[in-house]
């Protein structure tokens, strides 16, 4: 079983919808949630990340964690074509105390916005 | 303040050539961690290190692939013997310091292909 879960896609939406993008995981030791975003040819970026479990919101984000379902999911409103990208979850895991750096990650969703 | 550099950013070798990805770190960034990215895939922890030090290599094949981080310019991915299996995108993040959640950037990448 893979620690982190994600469903591929493609996840294909018009202009204007709500889009919700999902992982799950399996290592309780996780602590802090992120999703990053990645264009084509690109390397990914941070969107945002949340500590345990809740809600937070950043703009048109938001982003919910589940920790005793250990699911966590990404919701963006008002979904614009320049969100066309695929999404990866991650985790950081802080190793000996070493580094939050060492990152697991989700497969990713292909996500396309369509005007 | 430029971002995390990789080059080059395509790279086409024949079965059994070395392959060498640099990876220049954002400035003042003293930790730089490698992840693989598969086709279908998501990105897979390599290596991190640290100036002169690897300090976690658990995601490393145990053969042909090799990583350091000199005093003195970039960090370098070296995979001897290429196989078409080391077709991949190759991706170096770097952060300051004793990573806290958030502070690591992701360079673009370099596409390996094995012909």
């Amino acid at each position: 079983q893979k620690e982190v879960e994600q469903d591929p896609g493609p996840l294909s939406v018009p202009e204007g919808a709500i889009v919700s993008l999902n992982c799950t995981y399996s290592n309780s030791a996780f602590q802090y949630f992120m999703w990053y975003r990645q264009y084509s040819r690109k390397g990914p970026e941070l969107l945002m990340y949340t500590y345990s479990s809740g809600n937070k919101e950043d703009g048109r984000f938001t982003a919910q964690v589940d920790k005793s379902s250990k699911y966590i999911s990404l919701f963006i409103r008002d979904s614009q074509p320049s969100d066309s990208a695929t999404y990866l979850c991650a985790m950081p895991l802080n190793s000996g105390g070493t580094s939050y750096g060492k990152l697991t990650f989700g497969q990713g969703t292909i996500l396309t916005v369509h005007p | 303040n430029a971002g995390v550099m990789q080059n080059p950013r395509h790279l086409v070798r024949r079965r059994g050539q070395e392959a060498r990805l640099r990876c220049s770190p954002m400035k003042g960034h003293s930790h730089v961690y490698w992840y693989r990215q598969l086709p279908e895939e998501g990105l897979k922890f390599m290596v991190y290190l640290q100036k002169e030090n690897i300090i976690d290599e658990s995601g490393m094949p145990k053969e042909r692939f090799s990583a350091e981080f000199p005093k003195e310019g970039p960090s370098i991915l070296r995979i001897q013997q290429v196989v078409r299996g080391d077709s991949a995108a190759y991706f170096c993040a770097s952060s300051p310091g004793l990573a806290a959640v958030g502070t690591q950037y992701f360079g673009p990448g370099t596409r390996l292909l094995v012909l």
